[in-house]
C-alpha cells in the first residue's frame, strides 16, 4: 500500500459545481498534513494546510479525518481557474519534517 | 508567504557534463531545505533533504556522489547533478522549510526542467 494515496482523475466539472477530493494515507502516526496546487509544468503552491478541526479558506474547506486516515479538500463554486492538479502532503513524523505526496488528483473545470 | 527562488528555470546539456542548480529562501532562513524529482504525470519524489553546515540525507536509491549537495548558508542550497545522462532528464524542484510557521511548512521554488541530450 503507498504511503499517501490520491484518485488521479481527471475530475471534469462544470463551473460553478461542487467538488471534493480525498486522500488516504498508511501511516497513523502522521503529524500534519496539506493540500498543495500544481499547475501544469509549475511547482507545487501551498493551498491550505489541514488541522484536525478543519479549516476553510473562502471556497475551499479542508478536513481531516484522523480515525479512517484520509483528508478531504472541498472545492465550492468552482471556477476555471481552480483547474489544477491538487498534490495532498503528509508529514509523516519521525523527525526530518519530510512531506510524502500524493500522486495528485487532476481537477478540470469546464463551461 | 515565504518566497523560495530557483535558478536556472531551465538547462538542456550534453550528457556527461554537470549541472548545478541553486535554491534560495528569500525572506526567511532555512535550515532545512529538500530536492524533489518529479518525472511526467508521477508525482514528486524526494531525493534528499539538505541540512545547513552538515551533510545531506539521500533517500534510499539515490545516489549520493551523483547528485551533490550543498547547504552553506541559511538561504542556499545547490544540488549539482555530475556526469548527467538522459534518464537524468526531469524537473528538479526545491522547498524550503520555514519553521517559523504554523505548521511547520514547505515552500517550493519555481522548479529547474534539466533536459539532456
Amino acid at each position: 500500500r503507498k504511503e499517501v494515496e490520491q484518485d488521479p482523475g481527471p475530475f471534469n466539472v462544470p463551473e460553478g459545481a461542487t467538488v471534493a477530493f480525498n486522500c488516504t494515507y498508511s501511516n497513523s502516526a502522521s503529524q500534519s498534513f496539506f493540500w498543495y496546487r500544481q499547475d501544469c509544468r509549475k511547482e507545487p503552491k501551498l493551498l491550505m494546510s489541514v488541522y484536525s478541526s478543519g479549516n476553510e479558506d473562502g471556497r475551499f474547506t479542508a478536513q481531516l479525518n484522523r480515525a479512517s486516515q484520509y483528508i478531504s479538500l472541498l472545492i465550492r463554486d468552482s471556477k476555471l481557474s481552480d483547474s489544477a492538479t491538487y498534490l495532498c502532503a503528509v508529514n509523516p513524523g519521525g523527525g526530518g519534517n519530510k512531506l510524502t505526496f500524493g500522486t495528485g488528483t487532476q481537477l478540470k473545470v469546464e463551461l | 508567504g515565504a518566497v523560495v527562488s530557483q535558478h536556472p528555470s531551465w538547462v538542456i546539456c550534453k550528457s556527461g557534463t554537470s549541472v548545478k542548480i541553486e535554491c534560495r529562501s528569500l525572506d526567511f532562513q532555512a535550515t532545512t531545505m529538500f530536492w524533489y524529482r518529479q518525472f511526467p504525470k508521477q508525482s514528486l519524489m524526494l531525493m534528499a533533504t539538505s541540512n545547513e553546515g552538515s551533510k545531506a540525507t539521500y533517500e534510499q536509491g539515490v545516489e549520493k556522489d551523483k547528485f551533490l549537495i550543498n547547504h552553506a548558508s541559511l538561504t542556499l542550497s545547490t544540488l549539482t547533478v555530475t556526469s548527467a545522462h538522459p534518464e537524468d532528464s526531469s524537473f528538479y524542484i526545491c522547498s524550503a522549510r520555514d519553521q517559523a510557521s504554523i505548521p511547520d511548512t514547505q515552500y517550493f521554488g519555481p522548479g529547474t526542467r534539466l533536459t539532456v541530450l
